[in-house]
């Protein structure tokens, strides 16, 4: 079983449209990121969110950790064919420090 | 160097040899952990290192992978008599700290044929 449950798996969407990706457990961490992974490459992190509550804005794309710091979303406003890739969300739990979680990840197409 | 580094990128090898993968960390980076990838999957945790010791090998999948890292820099990840399963992107990632954001390398494809 996976600690943190990502949705959707897959999202297809045109140019200019919003999106929400979710990042759901009932585990508490104590850190959450975000990455981009493009194919070939190892994932790119976006940000690092460690607050309940916690929003943070890069660009179009905006984060945010859930108040029970179980969960966290990203919103991409207006989307570019460039925005294409897997999301992956990861975290750290309080309880063990040696390790990211990682869901299993959103696959985002933005045609043009 | 400016990130981390893998190599080789891709290696391609029969079934039942044995293959090793490098990780150079970003310098200074105390922290070093492996992680495996399969097809586009979430990645499944390995090994982690702090300076050369590994206080957890928990993700090793069988005795047949084995990692050290000296000097609290270079890591290698060594798989023997590999299998067609251990198909997939091996990724290593380095932190300043145990716990703290990750940042990956490229990866390494490894194919078993």
């Amino acid at each position: 079983t996976q600690l943190l449950e990502q949705s959707p798996q897959f999202l297809s969407i045109q140019e200019g449209e919003n999106l929400t990706v979710y990042c759901n457990s009932s585990s508490v961490f104590s850190s959450l990121q975000w990455y981009r992974q493009e194919p070939g490459e190892g994932p790119v992190l976006l940000v690092t969110v460690v607050t309940g509550g916690e929003v943070k804005k890069l660009k179009r794309l905006t984060f945010q950790f859930g108040d029970a710091r179980k969960d966290s979303s990203l919103h991409i406003t207006a989307a570019q064919p460039g925005d294409t890739g897997l999301y992956l969300c990861a975290g750290i739990t309080g309880d063990n420090f040696n390790k990211f979680y990682f869901g299993s990840g959103t696959k985002l197409n933005v045609k043009p | 160097g400016a990130g981390v580094s893998q190599s080789p990128s891709n290696k391609v090898t029969e079934k039942g040899k044995d293959v090793e993968l490098r990780c150079d960390p970003i310098s200074g980076h105390t922290a070093l952990y492996w992680y495996r990838q399969s097809l586009g999957q979430g990645l499944e945790f390995l090994i982690y290192f702090q300076g050369n010791s590994a206080p957890d090998k928990s993700g090793l999948p069988s005795d047949r992978f084995s990692a050290e890292r000296t000097g609290g820099s270079v890591s290698t990840l060594t798989i023997q008599r590999t299998q067609q399963e251990d198909s997939a992107v091996y990724l290593c990632a380095s932190s300043l700290a145990q716990g703290v954001e990750a940042f990956f390398g490229q990866g390494t494809r490894l194919t078993v044929v």
